[in-house]
């Protein structure tokens, strides 16, 4: 059965530090999430993205925060000053394009996540 | 914005007996609700969804009620297993035409399932 994959499964970096978290969401997805997990908490809505630009963002995602889809497979996520509230797991997901299963088909499956621990 | 208030937050039941979550939304427009379940260290995975069309959905040990008047929906399983012990997590999504929905979350109920 084809999954979300994410790198690295952990990372660790100093303050203010840029990070750039990867996932590889499943082929014949078009709608690409992100979300994140600080420990012991709810799940929260960072990002959508569908059709190389951003569907809908949170509060959260501020200017500090980019998507890419740089070619046919990876979608990235990019702090760029990261601070010691970013310190969460961060989990990537994939949705199925509308219509192709003859109805709107909302599962979004996530990947296995990424730990950020900025020091 | 949407806002997803989940209850218990913990749960202890012995094997066997029946297990009942229960999560309320604010928003009207949503209606889409998926229940994940996350295991310790684990990505969250779905285990039930339910469209707003349908007051009831049952897959074996797991069954999902929706009140779209009442905006709340539930979670219950049957004959419970120690497998079952994890994080569930229940969603809301408003079921858009574009076909990307974000998930609102509800803060999660761990449930402990003793043998």
């Amino acid at each position: 059965e084809p999954e979300v994959t994410q790198t690295p499964s952990h990372q660790v970096t100093q303050m203010g530090q840029e990070v750039i978290l990867r996932c590889v969401p499943i082929s014949n997805h078009l709608y690409f999430y992100w979300y994140r997990q600080i420990l012991g908490q709810k799940v929260e809505f960072l990002v959508s993205f569908y059709n190389n630009e951003i569907s809908e963002k949170s509060e959260i995602f501020d200017d500090q925060f980019s998507v890419e889809r740089p070619d046919g497979s990876n979608f990235t996520l990019k702090i760029r000053s990261t601070k010691l509230e970013d310190s969460a797991m961060y989990f990537c997901a994939s949705s199925e394009a509308a219509g192709t299963s003859g109805t709107f088909y909302n599962e979004q499956f996530f990947g296995p996540g990424t730990r950020l621990t900025v020091l | 914005g949407e806002n997803v208030e989940q209850h218990p937050s913990t749960l202890s039941v012995q094997e066997g007996d029946s297990a009942v979550i229960k999560c309320t939304y604010s928003d009207s427009a949503s209606n889409y609700f998926p229940w994940y379940k996350q295991e310790l260290g684990k990505r969250p995975q779905l285990i039930i969804d339910i469209r707003s069309n349908v007051g009831e959905k049952k897959d074996q040990r797991i069954a999902v009620t929706l009140n779209k008047t009442a905006k709340h929906f539930s979670l219950h399983i049957t004959e419970t297993q120690p497998e079952d012990s994890a994080v569930y997590f229940c969603a809301a999504s408003p079921l858009g035409s574009g076909g990307y929905n974000k998930l609102i979350f509800g803060a999660g109920t761990r449930l402990a399932v003793h043998p």
